[in-house]
């Protein structure tokens, strides 16, 4: 692989469920963050992690939560799924954190 | 609070040139970067201005002006693959990204 991997590519969840979104990078970036993307919103920050093993919340992070226990992985866990959840989900990573972001493809998720 | 502000949507001619402004009041400021992306797909990083003046790259150029709190993009040589929403983000004193809604951009032949 080369960049970043999210998995599923899509996803339609009960409401009440867990879930958990992959994301997976190959460039031994240390930043890892993940995003929600709304129609007509920017990209709001949900958690982020600035090197493994340490994470911290963004704009956004009730519902969700994240580990990183490698510099590769960077997992984003819905508890109990609710409607609102619905949204795009991106996962990013940056060499350091001055440095640009570089964006995984996205996991679409509704939750119904 | 932290605010981006760009124009919602934008229409321009192929072959013209677009400039695609951007305002930001972030609490610090470390940088502000333009990101392109097509519908359905990831953003992607276009450019990255840390200090005041024009950035060129190919037919992407991106301004800054710390003191005014304004950037903008400047896209030349238009072409139908350009059509693409344009994010801008701030990176603030945290070092977190602030992001505008982004600028849908409509190329007509």
């Amino acid at each position: 692989i080369a960049g970043i991997t999210q998995a599923p590519t899509s996803q339609i969840l009960a409401a009440g469920r867990r879930m958990t979104l992959r994301c997976t990078q190959d460039m031994r970036h240390n930043a890892m963050y993940w995003y929600r993307q709304d129609l007509g919103l920017g990209l709001r920050l949900i958690h982020y992690s600035n090197t493994a093993g340490t994470t911290g919340k963004g704009e956004v992070p009730d519902g969700y939560s994240v580990s990183r226990a490698n510099t590769d992985d960077f997992p984003l866990t819905l508890a109990s799924a609710v409607p609102s959840q619905t949204s795009v989900y991106f996962c990013a990573s940056s060499d350091r954190g001055t440095g640009p972001q570089f964006f995984g493809p996205g996991t679409r998720l509704t939750v119904l | 609070g932290q605010n981006i502000d760009q124009p919602t949507e934008m229409t321009a001619t192929e072959g013209a040139i677009v400039q695609i402004n951007c305002t930001y009041q972030t609490s610090g400021f470390n940088g502000l970067f333009w990101y392109q992306q097509h519908a359905g797909e990831a953003p992607t990083f276009l450019s990255y201005n840390v200090l005041d003046g024009l950035e060129e790259k190919g037919r992407f150029s991106s301004f800054l002006s710390r003191s005014k709190g304004y950037s903008y993009l400047l896209l030349k040589e238009l072409q139908m693959k350009d059509s693409a929403s344009y994010l801008c983000a701030s990176l603030d004193s945290n070092y977190q990204l602030i992001w505008g809604a982004g600028t849908k951009l409509i190329i007509k032949p």
